[in-house]
């Protein structure tokens, strides 16, 4: 909705650009890291996972960075576009618990 | 396919009103969970089923009731509203094998008067 996302920091990007958006984690035992994206209004959609295990996961125009070192999670954009203005949160799962823990989110916001 | 549904979109309650939110998969999921969203936080689990019959608690079940007679369907009961419990809710479901990818509905915007 709307109201979601008034305090949450933003990064503006040019239509074209890629984009970084980051996450620090808590947990050092979290299995599985998730990126979701927002629109206004709508319900978190799944982007891409990754296991603790990998470092790098790639998919259509996304790729997911994991530094277990740091507890440091990145999504990238490739050649960002209007329609991926959103907010993206990243979740953790801690190992072996049914639920995810959510960061606070980002608004990428994509200018033209 | 409806994927997650979630009834109604909005609603208003005066404090100390009682109301069910309303959430029905037809993905024949085994998980289901209820989230609640701030403004500036993530999403904050309140109650999640890990099948019929089963439930348990996340990060803030205060105030909040679950149950799970069916698979299909997993409501969450407000019993005595509380300006507290103002907020946009979210249900989320996935298969049990796969509890990180979960499929959410499109919330429902409570405000508590």
């Amino acid at each position: 909705g709307e109201s979601v996302g008034l305090h949450l920091p933003t990064l503006s990007v040019q239509e074209g650009d890629n984009s970084i958006i980051n996450c620090a984690y808590s947990n050092s035992a979290s299995d599985y890291f998730i990126w979701y994206k927002q629109e206004s209004g709508k319900g978190p959609q799944f982007i891409i996972d990754i296991r603790s295990n990998m470092d790098k996961r790639q998919g259509q125009r996304v790729t997911v960075l994991l530094n277990k070192t740091v507890k440091h999670l990145s999504l990238q954009i490739a050649a960002t576009q209007p329609g991926d203005s959103a907010v993206y949160f990243c979740a953790e799962r801690p190992g072996g618990y049914n639920k995810l823990i959510f960061g606070a989110g980002t608004r990428l916001a994509v200018h033209p | 396919n409806a994927g997650v549904t979630q009834t109604p979109k909005f609603q208003v309650l005066k404090t100390g009103q009682s109301m069910t939110l309303q959430c029905a998969q037809d993905m024949n999921h085994e998980y289901m969970s209820w989230y609640r969203q701030d403004p500036g936080m993530g999403l904050r689990l309140i109650h999640y089923s890990v099948g019929a019959g089963i439930t348990d608690q996340g990060e803030v079940p205060n105030g909040y009731n679950v149950s799970r007679s069916t698979t299909e369907d997993f409501p969450l009961r407000l019993l005595s509203a509380a300006p507290s419990q103002t907020s946009v809710y979210f249900c989320a479901s996935s298969y049990a094998d796969r509890v990180y990818g979960y499929t959410f509905g499109s919330g429902t915007r409570l405000t508590v008067v």
